[in-house]
């Protein structure tokens, strides 16, 4: 079975600063993996998405990812925070195109003036 | 592209009313559509995925008689919480996908929160 660890809950970082946020993930396949984001009472914009080709993936408002396959991991990554990068993010697994999406616990990035 | 709208937004109902939820792709054809429940501070939990004309796959757990999912054409799906209590309340959320898209990608709605008093 899929799944997605998200180590830690809330990240603070200050305006201008490196954001790291940590997914981890346990597939029996080769995945698909995802780095969403949701602002309260919204729905889920997707910023990237690894699907086998780069390993390095951009994404939109200047966020990226690198797919590790040794360390089964895909973490997400901005060199300088905005304060409109605060929100709550979630990275996600599937075992392959148009499957079901298995989500992490999420991670809310506080950033500060 | 790729716009998914959910109505309602909000809704409050009382206990033991049915409500319906429903899900639309608005500029593409969604071959598959998901289900999604979020308690408070919490993730999303896959509740059923639907391919249109099919019946819908639940996930464990999920009662078939209460969430009642209907994909009736490329472009809606609804969601019917029947017999609803306060612990149904939550935030709903679908996502759409088409495999002709080939992004291999689920687009989201913004969510509609149930309130159940």
């Amino acid at each position: 079975a899929q799944s997605v660890t998200q180590l830690g809950s809330h990240v603070s970082v200050s305006e201008g600063a490196l954001v790291l946020l940590r997914c981890n993930y346990s597939s029996s396949v080769p995945p698909y993996l995802f780095w969403y984001v949701q602002y309260p009472n919204q729905g889920l914009q997707l910023l990237l998405k690894y699907t086998s080709a780069a390993t390095l993936v951009k994404g939109i408002n200047g966020f990226e990812a690198e797919f590790k396959k040794s360390e089964t991991s895909f973490h997400l990554t901005k060199p300088s925070a905005h304060m409109s990068d605060a929100a709550e993010y979630f990275c996600a697994v599937s075992e392959g195109g148009f499957q079901k999406l298995v989500f992490g616990t999420g991670t809310r990035l506080l950033v500060s003036p | 592209g790729a716009v998914v709208s959910q109505h309602p937004s909000r809704v409050i109902c009382k206990s033991g009313t049915s409500v319906k939820i429903e899900c639309r792709s608005l500029d593409f054809q969604a071959t598959t559509m998901f289900w999604y429940r979020q308690f408070p501070k919490q993730s999303l939990m896959l509740m059923a995925t639907s391919n249109e004309g099919s019946k819908a796959t639940y996930e464990q757990g999920v009662e078939k008689d209460k969430f009642l999912i209907n994909h009736a054409s490329l472009t809606l799906s609804t969601l019917t919480v029947t017999s609803a209590h306060p612990e149904d309340s939550s935030f709903y959320i679908c996502s759409a996908s088409n495999r002709d898209r080939g992004a291999y990608e689920q687009y989201f709605g913004p969510g509609t929160r149930l309130t159940v008093t």
